[in-house]
């Protein structure tokens, strides 16, 4: 049951697009299409973005997006936009009916 | 809308035991999978525990297996997390979190607003 690998920071302006992964080995990530990302503003619960690797709960804008590939997933935000500076969170599946979550990535919109 | 009010938190000593409890509202809470997930700023998020719409099925994580457990009452629309033999170590933010299906291998999509416990002497 150990986390999954997410960088601790990413950054960028209001406008571009930026990228978040979130590595896992065979037996989470790797193994089925359930990885899913939650965005978390200080103080709050968190919000889940996306699930199954690249669909987006209804309200969730389109300028969130994921992927994935082998061990690695992915979450994609577009047009970054000052309330989208957050904590991201990833989450897959890993078996056995247990779910494991990454460390977090802190988004700066600069 | 789904709405998740976690209550029970508070400080406690190593070794002792507290009841978290979780009221849910806005949903049909007897068709939902439910689970208790903590947060700590030192290990981020750690998903504990999940139990089935009728009780049937639960599961725990390790770090907890053995000394927290997982109930619901559907007649009353809640959820409970019993944990006992505490430790410094299980000191977080408690939130109870509705799965998105019937699933196990779902995420969670609803959460509550979380209920801290501090467990120091």
């Amino acid at each position: 049951q150990s986390a999954l690998t997410q960088p601790a920071s990413v950054s960028g302006s209001p406008g571009q697009s930026i990228t978040i992964s979130c590595t896992g080995t065979s037996s989470d990530v790797g193994s089925l299409d359930l990885v899913s990302w939650y965005q978390q503003h200080p103080g709050k619960a968190p919000k889940l973005m996306i699930y199954e690797v690249s669909h987006r709960p209804s309200g969730v804008s389109n300028r969130f997006s994921g992927s994935k590939s082998a061990n690695t997933a992915s979450l994609t935000i577009s047009g970054l936009q000052p309330e989208d500076e957050a904590d991201y969170i990833c989450c897959s599946y890993a078996g056995s009916r247990i779910l494991v979550f990454g460390g977090g990535t802190k988004l700066t919109v600069l | 809308q789904a709405q998740l009010v976690e209550s029970g938190g508070g400080l406690v000593k190593p070794g002792g035991s507290l009841r978290l409890s979780c009221a849910a509202s806005g949903f049909s809470f007897s068709n939902y999978y439910m689970s208790w997930i903590r947060q700590t700023p030192g290990k981020g998020l750690e998903w504990l525990s999940y139990i089935s719409t009728g009780s049937e099925y639960t599961n725990y994580a390790d770090s907890v297996r053995g000394r927290f457990t997982i109930s619901r009452d559907n007649a009353k629309n809640s959820l409970y997390l019993q944990m006992d033999s505490l430790r410094a170590e299980d000191t977080a933010i408690y939130y109870c979190a509705r799965y998105l299906s019937s699933n196990s291998w779902d995420p969670p999509d609803y959460w509550g607003q979380g209920t801290l416990v501090t467990v120091s002497s």
